[in-house]
C-alpha cells in the first residue's frame, strides 16, 4: 500500500537559518511526490512536485526538494528561513492504485515554526 | 486560492439541521475533491468526481451527501450530523490526465453543536 509519512511533528528553527522538513514515502513504482502549506485557517497551498527529471525540484517561496529514490524520500528545505514561513507542511503521494481517481495520500503534517 | 472558492467560510448548525456547502473552481479542470480535515488527524479524502462521474467514496457516512452537477461545480449536503464531524471541509480540483496537481481552496470551518 502507498503512504507517506513525516517523522516530526514540530521543527523549530531561528530566522535565517536554513531548514528542512522531512518525508519518506512507500509507493509501488514511480512515486508522484507534492509539497504543500497550509496557513492558519486557510486551505493547503500547491509548493511543488516531482514526476520525473531533475531530482532537485524547486518550488515557490524559496522552497526546493530534493528526491532520492534509494532513501525514499522527499525532504523540503529552503536556505534561509523566514517567520513568515511558519506554517504547516504537508507531504502527499500520489496513489495509483486507485486508477484514474487522482487520490494524494497525505502525511500527517509538520509544524514549522521560525522564531526570529 | 481564487482558482477555488468555497462558501460559506464558516457555518455552524445544530444536529436537525440540513445545509449544503459549495465549492467553485474557475481553473477548467476535469477532477474534484471533498476532503475532511479535523485536528490532530491527517486530511481525509471523502469522496472524488472525475468529469461529474463520482469515482470514490472513502466509507463517509450517509449524512454527507456529495453533488456534482458539473465539471465546474461541487456540493456536499449535509443532514443530522454529529458534534465529532466538526472539522474543516476542503475542496479540491485537479487535471487528471495533465499536471494532476490538486489545487485547494480555503476551505469551510464547520462547527456542530
Amino acid at each position: 500500500a502507498q503512504s507517506v509519512a513525516q517523522p516530526e511533528d514540530q521543527v523549530n528553527v531561528a530566522e535565517g537559518n536554513p531548514l528542512t522538513v522531512k518525508c519518506t514515502y512507500s509507493v509501488s513504482g514511480n512515486p508522484y511526490l507534492f509539497w504543500y502549506v497550509q496557513y492558519p485557517n486557510r486551505g493547503l497551498q500547491f509548493l511543488l512536485k516531482y514526476i520525473t527529471g531533475d531530482n532537485l525540484v524547486k518550488g515557490s517561496y524559496g522552497f526546493e526538494a530534493e528526491f532520492n529514490k534509494s532513501q525514499t524520500s522527499f525532504h523540503l528545505k529552503k536556505p534561509s528561513a523566514l517567520v513568515s514561513d511558519s506554517a504547516l507542511y504537508f507531504c502527499a503521494v500520489r496513489d495509483f492504485g486507485s486508477g484514474n481517481t487522482g487520490k494524494l495520500i497525505f502525511g500527517q503534517g509538520t509544524t514549522l515554526q521560525v522564531k526570529p | 486560492e481564487t482558482g477555488v472558492t468555497q462558501t460559506p467560510r464558516h457555518l455552524v448548525m445544530g444536529m436537525t439541521n440540513k445545509k449544503s456547502l459549495k465549492c467553485e473552481q474557475h481553473l477548467g479542470h476535469n477532477a474534484m475533491y471533498w476532503y475532511k480535515q479535523s485536528a490532530k488527524k491527517p486530511l481525509e479524502l471523502m469522496f472524488v468526481y472525475n468529469f461529474k462521474e463520482q469515482t470514490e467514496n472513502n466509507s463517509v457516512p450517509s449524512r454527507f451527501s456529495p453533488e456534482c452537477p458539473n465539471s465546474s461545480h461541487l456540493f456536499l449536503h449535509l443532514h443530522t450530523l454529529q458534534p465529532e464531524d466538526s472539522a474543516l471541509y476542503l475542496c479540491a480540483s485537479s487535471q487528471e490526465g495533465g499536471p494532476e496537481t490538486q489545487y485547494f481552496g480555503p476551505g469551510t470551518r464547520l462547527l456542530v453543536l
